[in-house]
C-alpha cells in the first residue's frame, strides 16, 4: 500500500512552459485534492474532485486544470507556467471518514 | 470567512520541556480540527481530528484538546524527534476544502 504518490519530486521550467505534475493513490479513495504551499502561507487549495469525472476550483485555481478519469489518478495541469507559480504542491487523498493524506510533494521552480 | 491562526510561529524548547501550541480557529460552523506534524521536504503526516469541543486525543507524547474557539496541542516531555512544523487545519460543514493555519515550527534541543 503506498499511499499517496506524486510525481516529479522536482521541476524546473521556464515561464509560458506547461507541464503535468502526476498524483495517485491505491486506497480507493473518492476525495482527492490539490493543495500549494508557499513560505508565511498555509496550504491552499486549488482544485479537487469527489469522485471520477467530478472536479470543482479551490480557492486558488487560476492557471491550473485537472481531470478525473479514475479514480486513482488525479493530475494537474499548469497551462502556461508562469513564476508566481513556484511552489510546493502537495497531492491529497481521503476517504469520507475525513481522515486525508498527503503525497510527499512536487517541488516546482517557474524561472 | 474561515480562518486559522496559528501561534506562535516559532518554539524551541529544551528536551523534557513541555509546552503547549495554540490554533484559534474562526470557522461557520466546525466540522472537524485537524492536527497534521511536517517534516521538512515531506508533506503532512496526520496527527488527530477532533469534532466538538472538550473532545481530547492523545498520541505518544501528544495530546490535543478542543474548545469552541481554539485548540492546543500539547507536548509533554518532548524529545529532538519532536522537532517538526505542526500544522492545524479546519473544515466547515458542506465544504471539501481544508482551512489551513501557517503553522507553528517547533524544535527541541537535547
Amino acid at each position: 500500500n503506498a499511499g499517496v504518490t506524486q510525481t516529479p519530486k522536482f521541476q524546473v521550467l521556464k515561464t509560458g512552459q506547461s507541464m503535468t505534475l502526476q498524483c495517485a493513490q491505491d486506497m480507493n479513495h473518492e476525495y482527492m485534492s490539490w493543495y500549494r504551499q508557499d513560505p508565511g502561507m498555509g496550504l491552499r487549495l486549488i482544485h479537487y474532485s469527489v469522485g471520477a469525472g467530478i472536479t470543482d476550483q479551490g480557492e486558488v485555481p487560476n492557471g491550473y486544470n485537472v481531470s478525473r478519469s479514475t479514480t486513482e489518478d488525479f493530475p494537474l495541469r499548469l497551462l502556461s507556467a508562469a513564476p508566481s507559480q513556484t511552489s510546493v504542491y502537495f497531492c491529497a487523498s481521503r476517504s469520507n471518514l475525513e481522515t486525508q493524506y498527503f503525497g510527499p510533494g512536487t517541488r516546482l521552480l517557474v524561472l | 470567512e474561515d480562518q486559522v491562526t496559528q501561534s506562535p510561529e516559532a518554539l524551541r524548547l529544551q528536551e523534557g520541556e513541555s509546552s503547549s501550541l495554540n490554533c484559534s480557529y474562526t470557522v461557520s460552523g466546525l466540522r472537524g480540527l485537524f492536527w497534521y506534524r511536517q517534516d521538512p521536504g515531506k508533506g503532512p503526516e496526520f496527527l488527530f481530528t477532533l469534532y466538538s469541543a472538550g473532545e481530547e486525543k492523545e498520541k505518544e507524547r501528544l495530546k490535543a484538546t478542543l474548545t469552541k474557539k481554539e485548540s492546543f496541542l500539547h507536548i509533554t516531555a518532548p524529545k529532538p524527534e519532536d522537532s517538526a512544523t505542526y500544522l492545524c487545519a479546519v473544515q466547515a460543514p458542506g465544504f471539501q476544502k481544508l482551512v489551513f493555519g501557517t503553522g507553528t515550527r517547533l524544535l527541541v534541543s537535547p
